[in-house]
């Protein structure tokens, strides 16, 4: 069974556009996680949710909006989509033990603005 | 900022031989963790060593920490052409344990 999941696996649009990427993980994690990851492969955090809760929202345009309709699901919706959006996003979950927050990443968006 | 650099950039063996990755970043850390993403895949957690580690050991790979150098490294020993990926190291430090991450080193390994 795939433990963090997301759809779709390559997304191509035209600027504008508002699109959505789902996330899924049936870890029974409290937290998820959104990455973006550029063409020089640097990946950073944009989202990261715990039970449902947003706890943190880094440096991120607000055409982007996360929306968690329970702790097994964490969906990212992109308004207006621009060129500079064109990248691979990463869904991540990891357990909340207190002491360490290991990364379960899903296999990747590669979402294309054209 | 915490982010870890990976070094080198790129890396390039034989199969059979050793490949050896660092790490370097700024601040105290809680802990260490690294990575590896095949192509097109994403990213695969290998190793967690804590701030009071100094080496630890899974398989053929082996990671150490030198918390007065603020680095790491990541030896992957007798390689083969499989481990062909790049391997990331994470840090997290203070009050959050949210990883933040480098930039990779891209390991070729050719058969």
């Amino acid at each position: 069974d795939t433990a963090v999941s997301q759809t779709p696996k390559y997304l191509v649009t035209q600027m504008g556009n508002d699109k959505s990427i789902k996330c899924e993980q049936n870890l029974g994690h409290d937290t998820m996680y959104w990455y973006k990851q550029d063409s020089k492969k640097f990946l950073k955090i944009m989202f990261s949710y715990n039970n449902k809760e947003l706890i943190i929202n880094e440096t991120v345009p607000n055409r982007f909006s996360p929306k968690s309709p329970d702790k097994a699901h964490l969906n990212l919706h992109i308004n207006s989509l621009e060129l500079g959006d064109s990248a691979v996003y990463f869904c991540a979950s990891s357990p909340e033990d207190g002491r360490s927050y290991e990364q379960y990443f899903g296999p990747g968006t590669r979402l294309t603005v054209t | 900022s915490q982010q870890g650099e990976e070094d080198p950039q790129a890396l390039s063996i034989q199969e059979g031989e050793n490949a050896t990755m660092n790490c370097s970043y700024k601040t105290s850390i809680n802990n260490l963790q690294w990575y590896r993403q095949n192509s097109g895949r994403g990213l695969v957690h290998l190793i967690l060593i804590r701030s009071n580690e100094r080496e630890k050991h899974s398989g053929r790979l082996r990671v150490t920490l030198d918390t007065s150098k603020k680095s790491s490294s990541l030896l992957i020993t007798a390689s083969r052409a499989a481990d062909t990926a790049s391997y990331f190291c994470a840090t997290d430090a203070g009050g959050s344990y949210i990883p933040t991450f480098g930039r990779g080193t891209s390991l070729i390994v050719h058969p």
